[in-house]
């Protein structure tokens, strides 16, 4: 079976610095691996995708994340935060072992500070 | 405009009343999932659905029941057999294939009173 963590559940950061949120995955199968952002009472939102192409992925926003299978992380990034990134995010994996059933991580909160 | 419905956004269910979730696409996807999400806990998947009248139950499947009888519908009932039924409650569609992202509706948030 596959499984996603995520690691901080809140990363706090002011506005115009980097931002990173961390996932880790856990799969038999090669994995397609999934950044969403779901903004409050409002559905998910893709920002990126990896699906065995290129290992830096960019994504809507400024944000890209790295796929580094020694490490079996997808880590998401962001060079400057912006008031607006403020949201919660999600990493999702699918995998064919698991009929493709996007599975998701428990979500980060990441915090924007003025 | 090509997406996915969600209907309603607010619903309220008073103690041992059956509802009905509503979600429609027209996206020509042929998988469809129920997700509930609850503070911390990110999303559960409920129920699934790959084609026309078939569905798979989720990891909390529990006092929840769907129908897929058309390809573009997959409506949720939340029976009374679900004791916390208070939750954000979202349903998705994607391609049967794994580079393929899931689409999300609006969710609808159901509340007990």
């Amino acid at each position: 079976a596959q499984s996603v963590t995520q690691l901080d559940s809140h990363v706090s950061v002011s506005e115009g610095t980097p931002v990173l949120l961390r996932c880790n995955y856990s799969s038999s199968y090669s994995p397609s691996l999934f950044w969403y952002v779901q903004h409050p009472n409002k559905g998910l939102q893709l920002l990126l995708k990896y699906t065995s192409a290129a290992t830096l992925v960019k994504g809507i926003n400024g944000f890209e994340a790295e796929f580094k299978k020694s490490e079996t992380s997808f880590h998401l990034t962001k060079p400057s935060a912006h008031m607006s990134d403020a949201a919660e995010y999600f990493c999702v994996v699918s995998v064919a072992g698991g009929s493709y059933i996007p599975t998701f991580g428990r979500g980060t909160s990441l915090i924007v500070h003025p | 405009d090509g997406g996915i419905t969600q209907s309603p956004k607010y619903l309220f269910r008073k103690e041992g009343q059956n509802v009905t979730l509503s979600c429609e696409q027209n996206l020509n996807h042929d998988a469809m999932y129920w997700y509930r999400q609850d503070p911390g806990q990110g999303l559960r998947l409920i129920y699934y659905s790959q084609i026309v009248n078939d569905f798979q139950k989720g990891d909390i499947a529990e006092g929840y029941s769907v129908s897929r009888e058309k390809k573009e519908s997959f409506p949720l009932t939340v029976t009374s057999a679900q004791k916390n039924p208070t939750a954000f409650y979202l349903c998705a569609s994607s391609i049967f294939a794994g580079n393929t992202e899931a689409f999300f509706g609006q969710g609808t948030r159901l509340t007990v009173v």
